[in-house]
This record gives C-alpha cells, sequence and structure tokens, in this order.
C-alpha cells in the first residue's frame, strides 16, 4: 500500500480554519485519498475522499495537489468538537475497500 | 440508535483464556470489517465480509483469531488462548457495497481487551 506521511500535531484557535497536510508521494493512478477523523474514545468516521478534484462536503473540503503526491483536509472553522485524531488514507480501489490507517494527525483546538 | 454496536464495550481476560466479540452493523450494510487498534496508534485491518463470505484476512490474523458472519447480519471475532500483546481496541465497521463506487465505513465504539 502507498503510504501517507501527516505531521504527529496541530493546533488551532476555535472559529478558526485549519489546514492539515497530507504527503503522498507514491501515490498511483487508482489510488483515493481517503480522511478520517476519531474522536476521543470513540470509533474512526469519515470525513471526505477524492481522487483527482477538489472536494466539497459539510463537514470539509479537500485540495489535491495536481501531481497528486500531496493533499490538504481544510476545516474552514475549526470547533472544540473537531479535536480528534485525523487520518490521511490511500485506498486502492482494487483494495476491497479496506482502509490502511497510518498515525495520523493530532489536532487540539484552543477556545 | 441505528449505528453499529459492539458487546462488550470493556472485557479484562486472563493469559490463555478465550474470548468473543461480537459486532452488530448497520442494518442491510453488507460489508463488516474488523480492526485492531493499540494505544497511540492507527487502526490496523484484519478482516473482512461481504455478506457471510469472508473475501479478505490480514497477516495479522493469527490462527489463534477466528471471525464469523454465519447470516451476513451481525459479527463474531473470536481470539482462542489470549496472548498480552493481544491488548487492543477491536474495532468493527460496516458498509453497503452495491457497485464500483466508495462506500463509507461506519465504525462502532469499538470493544477494549485488556489480557492480564
Amino acid at each position: 500500500d502507498a503510504k501517507t506521511t501527516q505531521p504527529n500535531s496541530m493546533e488551532s484557535n476555535e472559529e478558526e480554519p485549519v489546514h492539515l497536510p497530507c504527503n503522498h508521494s507514491t501515490i498511483s493512478g487508482t489510488d483515493y485519498i481517503h480522511w478520517y477523523r476519531q474522536l476521543p474514545s470513540q470509533g474512526p468516521e469519515y470525513v471526505i475522499h477524492g481522487l483527482t478534484s477538489n472536494v466539497n462536503n459539510r463537514m470539509a473540503s479537500l485540495a489535491i495537489a495536481e501531481d497528486r503526491k500531496s493533499s490538504t483536509l481544510i476545516l474552514h472553522r475549526a470547533t472544540l468538537r473537531d479535536a480528534a485524531v485525523y487520518y490521511c488514507i490511500l485506498r486502492s480501489n482494487n483494495a476491497g475497500n479496506m482502509l490502511t490507517f497510518g498515525g495520523g494527525t493530532r489536532l487540539m483546538v484552543k477556545p | 440508535d441505528t449505528g453499529v454496536s459492539q458487546n462488550p464495550r470493556h472485557k479484562i481476560t486472563k493469559r490463555g483464556q478465550n474470548v468473543t466479540f461480537r459486532c452488530d452493523p448497520i442494518s442491510e450494510h453488507n460489508r463488516l470489517y474488523w480492526y485492531r487498534q493499540t494505544l497511540g496508534q492507527g487502526p490496523e485491518f484484519l478482516t473482512y465480509f461481504q455478506n457471510e463470505a469472508q473475501l479478505e484476512k490480514s497477516r495479522l490474523l493469527s490462527d489463534r483469531f477466528s471471525a464469523e458472519r454465519p447470516k451476513g447480519s451481525f459479527s463474531t471475532l473470536e481470539i482462542q488462548r489470549t496472548e498480552q500483546g493481544d491488548s487492543a481496541m477491536y474495532l468493527c465497521a460496516s458498509s453497503l457495497h452495491t457497485g464500483p463506487n466508495y462506500y463509507e465505513q461506519y465504525f462502532g465504539p469499538g470493544t477494549r481487551l485488556t489480557v492480564t
């Protein structure tokens, strides 16, 4: 599986935008970029995914570099409830939908 | 609540004992996944089912581990002769897979296993 690299932790102020980076220089053409997050004492939850184009949904935006070797998850206005570990995951379309998680980025939100 | 449920939420067992966990997926979800998560790490894939068929098993799933989904609904994960290294959070997820597109996985709260 292609690997991703994320900062171990990031800090943000409440109500400010947050940009969570992810590097995936060995991404292949059929790999989708997924983001899940895990709130304290809960299972992971889906945030967003994309292939080549930028994506928006009610939770976040995903900006994908033109060469697809990096991507950024954007939370437009961080709230205290967004404090979580954010996982950037590459998923091959042939991988049976299983997810290979890395270490993720722990986002801390300050009031 | 119609989310994924897992029982028990916590299990403490002595080394060498067998344990069984249960996962009830979201109704009508045809895919069910098991992951294991140790402290400070991301979840690791163990196995998944499509309906009652077990389609893939990770190399992490040793012979002491067995998973079933007999009627394509709930699933059980059994660990025989538990070892201290089995201590972890065991997560279950489900998804509705009906075509080539990606369908997000919904995770349960997990079962935390402590082997003493």
